[in-house]
């Protein structure tokens, strides 16, 4: 297991109903990103934590979305009452260091809201 | 805002050379370049800090011109593993906060 691991892969929703999106980074990673990638698109930044601390939740497109990292290692990304337009794959990253440095993705989880 | 690929997409016979280029309007702290085949995770390539450096990985090179804020990835005698979507991802900062390009498709065909 030394990738970056997210679970579920596939979550279907229907409109409404909240999801939570979790994300096991490598082991010692300092920093973990969220990203959002609609088909066809590159994937665009929703928030990064370094450690347990969220340094920047610029990317979030509203207040239904919010993520947390309480221990510092794994993540969960959660989105209350869905939308069709959240419907994308919601990707996470990590990276050795704090900022700056490569950053190594998972599989993503693919949301499709009904 | 979001970085500008060039060419969208390009079509190569095994052992063709091929450049992709990145462009950003803003002052840029780092590139990152990424591939992406359908379906699976994007896996990082290399990255570039400000300050024109040139790196490479095996057949695949890449500069960074902090002046003109572009980016070139080269990729030499093409494989077919090659194929999949490249993207540049653009760091402002040192936070590791990525803007990422469009994307642009390569298909290698034997």
């Amino acid at each position: 297991g030394a990738g970056v691991s997210q679970s579920p892969r596939y979550k279907v929703a229907k409109r409404g109903q909240d999801v939570a999106l979790r994300c096991d980074p490598i082991s010692g990673h300092v920093s973990l990103f969220w990203y959002q990638q609609a088909l066809g698109q590159g994937p665009e930044f929703l928030t990064y934590f370094q450690n347990e601390a969220q340094l920047d939740k610029s990317g979030l497109p509203s207040d239904r979305f919010f993520a947390e990292r309480p221990e510092g290692s794994v993540s969960t990304l959660k989105i209350q009452r869905t939308q069709q337009e959240d419907s994308a794959v919601y990707l996470c990253a990590s990276s050795l260091v704090a900022g700056g440095g490569e950053q190594y993705f998972g599989p993503g989880t693919r949301l499709t809201v009904t | 805002q979001q970085p500008v690929q060039s060419p969208q997409a390009v079509i190569l016979r095994e052992g063709e050379d091929a450049v992709i280029n990145c462009s950003s309007s803003k002052a840029l702290y780092s590139v990152h370049w990424y591939r992406q085949k359908h379906g699976e995770a994007p896996v990082f390539l290399m990255i570039l800090l400000k300050g024109g450096e040139q790196k490479g990985h095996e057949k695949i090179s890449a500069s960074f011109n902090e002046k003109k804020q572009q980016s070139s990835l080269y990729l030499t005698a093409s494989q077919l593993s090659y194929s999949g979507t490249y993207f540049c991802g653009f760091g402002r900062s040192n936070t590791g906060k990525l803007i990422f390009g469009q994307g642009t498709t390569l298909q290698v065909k034997p």
